[in-house]
């Protein structure tokens, strides 16, 4: 069982650039979720998706795209990469059931943009 | 939205020893408080969550304590040990409903010295 799985784990980019990132999870979760995490601002949602198809803003969107085409995938988008973006990327996934609202983190990606 | 407050940042202990690290929230519609464990080189994992309708939690050497009239939640290690040392952060949401998503506090740094 692998879980939530990120592609790739470190990426450089020049500024201007574009990347996307890649989440997969096998657990059947309704919720995903894009985090950053930068030294000393704990970890920011990005982007989150309800289900298959929907996306929603969260509290630092700018400048990132997502995409929720499959459940089981959701695919962060830098469209012009900026040096503000160097940060490490998480991705998790939760079911929203009341219950167990655990999410479940990737391993994260290292991304620089120079 | 939701304001978490984490503190200390750093926290340094002896093995042994007890840790507790704070969070205040600043919305009092959220009911659902968890506290996450980060390694070095890995995603963030749950060890432990509280909800409104309780007021303390342990799972063997963690516990967790909440105030709502005061806002505040806090976490207790007691006998540390060295594999204790991570990044702990605390988190606060509105569980329920299809906006679930938490807001983390900036984290804290815990070592624990052999």
């Amino acid at each position: 069982n692998a879980g939530v799985t990120q592609t790739p784990k470190f990426r450089v980019l020049k500024t201007g650039q574009s990347m996307t990132l890649l989440c997969a999870q096998d657990m059947n979760h309704e919720y995903m979720y894009w985090y950053r995490q930068d030294p000393g601002m704990g970890l920011r949602l990005i982007h989150y998706s309800v289900g298959e198809g929907t996306t929603a803003k969260g509290e630092v969107p700018d400048g990132y795209n997502v995409s929720r085409l499959k459940k089981q995938n959701f695919l962060l988008g830098l469209e012009s990469a900026a040096p503000s973006q160097t940060s490490v990327y998480f991705c998790a996934s939760s079911y929203p059931d009341r219950a167990d609202e655990k999410l479940f983190f990737g391993s994260g990606t290292q991304l620089s943009v120079l | 939205g939701e304001n978490v407050e984490q503190h200390p940042s750093t926290l340094s202990v002896q093995e042994g020893d007890s840790a507790v690290i704070k969070c205040t929230y600043s919305d009092s519609a959220s009911n659902y408080f968890p506290w996450y464990k980060q390694e070095l080189g890995k995603g963030p994992q749950l060890i432990i969550d509280i909800r409104s309708n309780v007021g303390e939690k342990k799972d063997q050497r963690i516990a967790v304590t909440l105030n709502k009239t005061a806002k505040h939640f806090s976490l207790h290690i007691t006998e540390t040990q060295p594999e204790d040392s991570a990044v702990y952060f605390c988190a606060a949401s509105k569980s329920g409903g299809s906006n679930y998503k938490l807001t983390f506090g900036k984290g804290t740094l815990l070592t624990v010295n052999p």
